[in-house]
């Protein structure tokens, strides 16, 4: 079965420009999260979705958006690129959603994002 | 406010050594309390999931123990391998409100 993909798995911006990040998860998950990792502050939740509703979300400004699609692959959208946007962002998937419950999470190698 | 605390911060120890990592939070209400690896340039790899009412779950040589009424977690590793050098990563869920506190991570290093 195959793991979680994401794309592209690099990526260069400057600041100002806005960046759309895709998720596909295993297949059969329907639950996707996103999370932000910096060496500074570690990972991040940034927000999860399931059966293309938003379940919860993190503490990000409102120019981290997302969705979720009816075959469970998910997008991330981030506007207004700032530099301390910078960051390895990360999804996961698991049957069911994942926070508060025992569900194992999977995670895609993650998209590198760099804003210059 | 919802804190995990990891130490140490990284470790090196040789081939064949066993270790412990530690994890304090002060996550509350308690729901759920994760240890994954992180492999450098890869995504986390879930190792256990404890409840509150689970004290030890192991995954091969890898054990985990849970003491919710001091609020602390450990990580046991036996027998390292030079392939356990990774960063590893407590964290945290709590009941109701649904969401995660993650540990900054241990990075360990396994010296051959």
């Amino acid at each position: 079965k195959a793991g979680v993909t994401q794309t592209p798995r690099y990526l260069i911006k400057t600041r100002g420009q806005q960046v759309t990040l895709s998720c596909s998860p295993i297949s059969g998950h329907r639950s996707v999260s996103w999370y932000q990792q910096t060496p500074g502050q570690g990972l991040q939740f940034l927000f999860e979705y399931f059966s293309e509703t938003q379940r919860n979300k993190g503490n990000f400004p409102g120019r981290f958006s997302g969705r979720q699609f009816s075959n469970s692959r998910s997008e991330m959208n981030v506007s207004t690129l700032e530099l301390g946007d910078s960051a390895l962002y990360l999804c996961a998937s698991s049957l069911v959603p994942g926070l508060g419950g025992t569900d194992t999470q999977y995670f895609g190698p993650g998209t590198r994002l760099t804003v210059l | 406010k919802n804190q995990v605390e990891q130490s140490p911060q990284s470790l090196i120890i040789l081939e064949g050594k066993n270790c412990t990592l530690q994890c304090n939070y002060t996550v509350s209400p308690f729901s759920n309390l994760r240890w994954y690896k992180q492999d450098t340039g890869r995504g986390p790899v879930s190792l256990t999931i404890m409840t509150f009412s689970e004290n030890t779950k192991s995954n091969g040589r890898y054990t985990a123990t849970l003491d919710a009424d001091t609020k602390q977690s450990s990580l046991h590793i036996t027998a390292s391998q030079l392939s356990d050098s990774a960063s590893y990563i407590c964290v945290v869920s709590a009941s109701g409100y649904s969401t995660l506190t993650f540990g900054k991570g241990t990075m360990l290093l396994v010296s051959p």
